[in-house]
């Protein structure tokens, strides 16, 4: 059974700090990571994906990613009330579907 | 451009009746998929699709009916609905090497079962 674990929460941040994710994988076959936004009653949007292992940056966020520790996770700078939502980590491996965690709510208060 | 479409929004079902959730996407992308969402939970697979003519089952199929005769649309078909069905339901699309690319998400239809 392949999984993906996350903490769910909620992270409770103040305005300008970081905020930590994480997550971990169970499948050492999976390739490819991804980070999702979720805000209350919407659908998910694409924050990042990371294929290697090492930092990824895109402006405020940057994802890690160590395949021999299994775990993955994003990193939000200067976080704002506006990045409070629920944040899905997902892993791919060689069956080219998608395993989702069961996200982390994150709150950020002025 | 569009990107994944769902209809409907919103949906109430008696016990036993039956529907079918509309997904179609303008990407030109061969994966579809359909997933649920519980309240607190994460997404659950449905079905999944690699292409016209091709449906597999997921992870919680049971209920459920899929069909995938053009790129574009991929259905879901309730048949004799059930409460354990209240749910919302996503469908999302995907490029390339599916799971391995970014998948793109409609808006969802949040469905329940009276």
């Amino acid at each position: 059974q392949k999984e993906v674990e996350q903490n769910s929460g909620p992270l409770s941040v103040p305005e300008g700090a970081i905020a930590s994710l994480n997550c971990t994988y169970s499948d050492r076959g999976s390739q490819s990571f991804f980070w999702y936004r979720q805000y209350s009653g919407k659908s998910p949007e694409l924050i990042m994906s990371i294929y290697s292992n090492g930092d990824k940056e895109d402006g405020r966020f940057t994802a890690q990613l160590n395949k021999a520790s299994q775990y993955v996770s994003l990193l939000i700078r200067d976080s704002q009330p506006s990045d409070s939502a629920t944040y899905l980590c997902a892993a791919t491996g060689g069956s080219y579907i998608p395993t989702f965690g069961r996200g982390t709510s994150l709150i950020v208060h002025p | 451009n569009a990107g994944v479409t769902q209809t409907p929004k919103f949906r109430i079902l008696k016990i036993g009746q039956s529907m079918t959730l509309q997904c179609t996407q303008d990407m030109n992308h061969n994966y579809m998929y359909w997933y649920r969402q519980d309240p607190g939970m994460g997404l659950k697979l449905i079905y999944y699709s690699v292409g016209a003519g091709i449906t597999d089952k997921g992870e919680v199929p049971n209920g459920y009916n899929v069909s995938r005769s053009t790129t574009e649309d991929f259905p879901l078909r309730l048949e004799l609905a059930a409460p354990s069905q209240t749910s919302v339901y996503f469908c999302a699309s995907s490029t390339g090497t599916g799971g391995h690319q970014p998948q793109h998400f409609g808006d969802g239809t949040r469905l329940s079962i009276l």
